[in-house]
């Protein structure tokens, strides 16, 4: 499996409250990115990082934050966290443009929000 | 945005049956990948198809790509309860760097 640590893994927090998640990658992959997974909705792609500080927005990027300060870790932020937040969060990373290369998620981060 | 449809979004089969799950779009796709995610698990990259008609196979799994590269199908064979989860595609669409997934299809088997 590729090295990709996600942190927390599991973590219940109340509504109003700041989040963040974190992804830690071993590959030195360049691409990084955040996907929640709901019932019914497969996989939505939140935000991505094609490289240090650069990121962008994905299909559901209201109410989340990101930043790449390092290759390695790609962190996602809920500022105020909201009940619809709830979901399963996976971090993937490629090595290549998604044209051409495969992602390798992480084993995911499950957040529930009261 | 890209829109993907996958179907079907179900799939019961006895153990030992072959088939077939659709993927499809209104639009032509720069190139689709599958990947399958066990039951608790993390999706896990299986093929990525990128030329009009391509096929491409794996043991008992065959993928292919359409004609105008608008839709793709996965198709198992002799279906094994090692096949249970829910198969994913993703694709792109031109010079987007965002790969999009269809919603899935949830397989199960019965032994």
């Amino acid at each position: 499996d590729a090295g990709i640590t996600q942190s927390p893994r599991h973590k219940v927090t109340e509504t109003g409250t700041p989040v963040t998640l974190r992804c830690h990658q071993t590959e030195n992959h360049r691409y990084m990115y955040w996907y929640r997974q709901d019932p019914g909705h497969g996989l939505r792609l939140i935000h991505y990082s094609y490289g240090v500080k650069d990121t962008d927005k994905g299909e559901v990027s209201d109410g989340y934050s990101v930043s790449r300060s390092k290759t390695e870790d790609f962190l996602l932020t809920l500022e105020s966290a909201t009940s619809s937040q709830t979901s399963v969060y996976f971090c993937a990373i490629s090595e290549w443009r998604v044209h051409t290369g495969e992602l390798f998620f992480g084993e995911g981060s499950r957040l529930t929000v009261l | 945005g890209q829109q993907v449809m996958q179907i079907p979004q179900y799939q019961h089969v006895q153990e030992g049956e072959d088939f077939t799950t659709y993927c499809n779009s209104s639009t032509t796709l720069s190139n689709i990948q599958w990947y399958k995610q066990r039951p608790g698990g993390h999706p896990v990259f299986l093929i990525q198809l990128v030329k009009s008609g391509e096929v491409k196979k794996q043991k008992r799994l065959t993928f292919q790509f359409g004609e105008a590269k608008k839709n793709s199908s996965l198709h198992i064979t002799a279906t094994q309860t090692t096949d249970v989860g829910t198969y994913f595609c993703a694709v792109t669409q031109g010079g987007s760097e965002k790969l999009v997934f269809g919603k899935g299809m949830k397989l199960t088997v019965n032994p």
